[in-house]
């Protein structure tokens, strides 16, 4: 069974840009999260799609968005990068909720230069 | 608000000795909690996941426990072996079916 599927590895942004980040969860799973990693806060929550649906939000600005489709993979985007947002971004997919336990992926690792 | 914390911050032991790693969280009304590793630069990886109507899960070498009551759940590692070199983090829902929060984590080296 396939697990979680993150894409791309690595990436390097200039500030001002954009990035797009996705994530493929494990089939038949229906909830994707997002979560921030750095050295400084550690892991902290973005947002989480069900269904298509936000469900749940961080407290991050609005230049940190998603969606979800409809085969349940998941995309996140930041606008107008800043240093800042250098971090390791997860994603992490679970059956329904939090409940059934989080499967991570391999992260993208962004940096902003 | 849920918060958790992991004590100790760092580990350094011998190959072959058993270790327990700690986590402790503000709000007892949890449901489940799951323990996962990291090793530097990847993603985590998911060890064991404790249903609050359970005390204790275990896989191989690793044990856990959960005490509601106190608040905290410990990881037990058995004759540790240097490939148990990684970063030890514990999760705990914020409310009902809500997002995980995460601990600091506890680093680990297990020494050849």
């Amino acid at each position: 069974k396939a697990g979680v599927t993150q894409t791309p590895r690595y990436l390097i942004k200039t500030r001002g840009q954009q990035v797009t980040l996705s994530c493929s969860p494990i089939s038949g799973h229906r909830s994707v999260s997002w979560y921030q990693q750095t050295p400084g806060q550690g892991l902290q929550f973005l947002f989480e799609y069900f269904s298509e649906t936000q469900r749940n939000k961080g407290n991050f600005p609005g230049r940190f968005s998603g969606r979800q489709f409809s085969n349940s993979r998941s995309e996140m985007n930041v606008s107008t990068l800043e240093l800042g947002d250098s971090a390791l971004y997860l994603c992490a997919s679970s059956l329904e909720t939090s409940f059934d336990g989080y499967t991570f992926g391999s992260g993208t690792r962004l940096t902003v230069v | 608000k849920q918060e958790v914390t992991q004590i100790p911050a760092a580990l350094s032991v011998p190959e072959g000795e058993n270790l327990v790693l700690n986590c402790s969280f503000t709000d007892s009304a949890i449901y489940n909690l799951q323990w996962f590793r990291q090793d530097p630069g990847k993603g985590l990886t998911s060890l064991l996941l404790i249903q609050s109507s359970q005390r204790e899960q275990t896989s191989g070498r690793l044990n856990a426990s959960l005490d509601k009551s106190s608040g905290r759940s410990t990881l037990y590692i058995a004759a540790s072996q240097p490939g148990d070199s990684a970063t030890y983090l514990c999760a705990v829902p914020k409310a009902y079916g809500q997002n995980f929060v995460f601990g600091p984590g506890t680093r680990l080296s297990v020494l050849p």
